[in-house]
């Protein structure tokens, strides 16, 4: 059962056009997290947020860009889009704790530019 | 950096044999595994997760090895179903700061009826 929801699952749109991925979650998650996947391929990190306010870039370089400015919404643009930003993005929360918790993941969006 | 591998990437299987996944990582200071299963159309899920002061967790067909000092760890599914059949993800993280989570680059287990 999905407490985190992504919009849309699929988007096929032409180059240069402004897209925002939607993500959002109900379990009140602090840390959430965006990811760039392959479909069944390894997950690369590309944005992350502590909480309202805060963002982080990750491992692999994008250029999309993220917001947190409420704790269950956590947006990703792409200001132009180009063939090579053609992906699956997955959002993904957890909670804060001392110790590690584990990421609760959406179903992703399939993004195609042609 | 920590650095998490993981084998075979992919693993074909009779249903009702065991299957067995492989993850290796480099930093010692690591103290939490999960491990997520990906089905097709869908995001990455947790099955099972185990931490640094616990060798071993079963979850009915589902367990988990830890051994901290080679600095591996195995996820183990017995009596496969086709239902099985997914991605699997190894992952790795420590405890402070932003808890970064290494993942490996995926297993495609394929359980054949």
């Amino acid at each position: 059962e999905a407490d985190i929801y992504q919009t849309p699952r699929y988007l096929v749109i032409g180059t240069g056009k402004k897209i925002t991925l939607e993500c959002s979650q109900t379990m009140g998650h602090d840390k959430m997290y965006w990811y760039q996947q392959d479909p069944g391929m390894e997950l690369h990190l590309i944005h992350y947020s502590y909480g309202v306010n805060s963002t982080e870039k990750g491992d692999l370089s994008s250029e999309s860009t993220v917001s947190r400015i409420r704790t269950e919404h956590f947006p990703l643009t792409l200001e132009s889009a180009r063939p090579s930003h053609t992906s699956q993005y997955l959002c993904a929360s957890s909670a804060r704790d001392r110790d590690n918790q584990p990421q609760h993941f959406g179903d992703g969006t399939r993004l195609s530019i042609l | 950096g920590e650095n998490v591998e993981q084998h075979p990437s992919t693993l074909s299987v009779q249903e009702g044999d065991s299957a067995v996944i492989k993850c290796t990582y480099s930093d010692s200071a690591s103290n939490y595994f999960p491990w997520y299963k990906q089905e097709l159309g869908k995001g990455p899920q947790l099955i099972i997760d185990i931490r640094s002061n616990v060798g071993e967790k079963k979850d009915q067909r589902i367990a988990v090895t830890l051994n901290k000092t080679a600095k591996h760890f195995s996820l183990h599914i017995t009596e496969t179903q086709p239902e099985d059949s997914a991605v699997y993800f190894c992952a790795a993280s420590r405890s402070g700061g932003y808890q970064k989570v290494t993942f490996g680059i995926g297993t495609k287990l394929q359980v054949i009826p």
